[in-house]
């Protein structure tokens, strides 16, 4: 699985939107970008996943840049319960269920 | 919809002894993984199961074996704990390896003494 990039630490203000970046510069063509979060002390949590094209959700927007080397996971109205760790993560779906989780960004939605 | 179970959620433990933690994945979910989370690893796959068959492994010791049953539920074992093995397990449930989602449970904390 490709590796992903992200910065270690990121803070929003409660009601803004909240713009996580990955990069994964290494990513192959096969290689589906997932996005989970991890609130403080529970499992992991899955909020969208992509390939070529922008997806939304209830939970959040996935933009991906054309070349496929980078995304961003968007939170359209953070909240308090929004801060979390989140993951970004590549995959190829056909390996199995294993996920290689990075270090991830730690994301602070301040009141 | 019942969510992924895990047991028991605490435990203690001394260096050599052995333990089994246990997983029960959302119905109908047929796909097992186990995970180690620790502060200077992050987390880590263990191993996968489906149809009570290990499908995938992680970089670990054979201390750490597991199993699956044809409910799907699934167990893990460490023996001869070590205080590294101090961790939260974290059990992931899908329909079938490589669904598009995982479902996480709320983890096993493990200490070591």
């Amino acid at each position: 699985d490709a590796k992903t990039t992200q910065p270690t630490s990121m803070d929003c203000a409660e009601g803004r939107a909240a713009n996580l970046p990955c990069n994964h510069s290494t990513i192959s063509g096969n290689e589906y970008v997932y996005w989970y979060r991890q609130i403080h002390s529970q499992g992991p949590q899955y909020i969208i996943h992509g390939l070529k094209n922008n997806e939304t959700n209830e939970m959040a927007s996935l933009i991906i840049t054309e070349d496929r080397k980078s995304s961003t996971l968007i939170l359209p109205h953070a909240t308090l319960r929004d801060t979390a760790v989140y993951y970004c993560i590549v995959r190829v779906e056909t390996s199995g269920s294993r996920l290689t989780f990075g270090e991830g960004t730690q994301l602070t939605v301040n009141p | 919809k019942a969510g992924v179970t895990q047991t028991p959620r605490y435990l203690i433990k001394t260096r050599g002894q052995q333990v089994t933690l246990s997983c029960s994945p959302i119905s109908g979910h047929r796909s097992v993984s186990w995970y180690q989370q620790t502060p200077g690893q992050g987390l880590q796959f263990l191993f996968e199961y489906f149809s009570e068959t290990q499908r995938n492994k992680g970089n670990f010791p054979g201390r750490f074996s597991g199993r699956q049953f044809s409910n799907s539920r699934s167990e893990m074992n460490v023996s001869t704990l070590e205080l590294g093995d101090s961790a939260l397990y974290l059990c992931a449930s899908s329909l079938f390896p490589g669904a598009e989602t995982q479902y996480f449970g709320p983890g096993t904390r493990l200490l070591v003494l």
